[in-house]
């Protein structure tokens, strides 16, 4: 299995320009999210997806597009980029959600870097 | 939404040194999780520890969750520990999606 897959690893965008990050999971993960990372911040959460038709805003989702066609794939798309969207992208996926008991593993891919100029 | 801090923010420690880091969180929780991020920014989980206390070699956790606090334990620190340790917790407010606090920065110096 190569768990989950982001690409690109890097990227450079002017402003104005449009984007798709691509995320793709092989472990038939039903939940699949995006956070993004910037220094002393942590990761936060942009969108979710419970399953392949279903998503849900996160906690900083202005900008940012997502869809979920498939269980597989779950890209996010920044309609027009803009400065302060520079940061570390991070797809995840998980079997099932974080409500209640039982254990249910966030896995990450290896991240993409976005600079906005 | 919930809210979630961890301390310190940095830490320098000598090779062989333990430490503790912590982490607060503003709510009940059921689900806790401890991640490791490596200087080459990838994100590995390291325990699901929603309460009571897990050992993984030369690291343990422990959420008391009636307190609202879980600590991590590094014992016998390694060079390869270095990196950003980050504790998570399911955020009502976003489907229950995992809420990440800011991170612990450790460097452990040979």
């Amino acid at each position: 299995n190569a768990g989950v897959t982001q690409t690109p690893k890097f990227q450079v965008l002017k402003t104005g320009q449009s984007m798709t990050l691509q995320c793709a999971q092989d472990m038939n993960h039903e939940y699949m999210s995006w956070y993004r990372q910037d220094p002393g911040m942590g990761l936060r959460l942009i969108h979710y997806s419970v399953g392949a038709g279903i998503t849900d805003q996160g906690e900083v989702p202005n900008g940012y597009n997502v869809s979920r066609s498939t269980t597989e794939d779950f890209p996010l798309r920044l309609l027009s980029a803009a400065p302060s969207q520079t940061s570390v992208y991070f797809c995840a996926s998980s079997l099932r959600g974080f409500r209640g008991q039982g254990m249910s593993t966030l896995h990450f891919g290896n991240g993409t870097r976005l600079t906005v100029t | 939404g919930i809210q979630v801090e961890q301390s310190p923010p940095d830490l320098i420690l000598q090779e062989g040194a333990n430490s503790t880091l912590r982490c607060n969180f503003s709510d009940s929780v059921n689900n806790l999780q401890w991640f490791h991020q490596n200087p080459w920014g990838q994100l590995i989980n390291l325990f699901y520890i929603p309460s009571g206390t897990k050992q993984n070699g030369r690291l343990s956790a422990t959420t008391v969750a009636t307190e609202r606090y879980s600590l991590l334990y590094i014992s016998s620190s390694q060079t390869t520990d270095s990196g950003v340790y980050f504790c998570a917790v399911p955020n009502n407010n976003a489907g229950n999606m995992l809420t990440f606090g800011g991170g612990t920065r450790l460097m452990v110096k040979p």
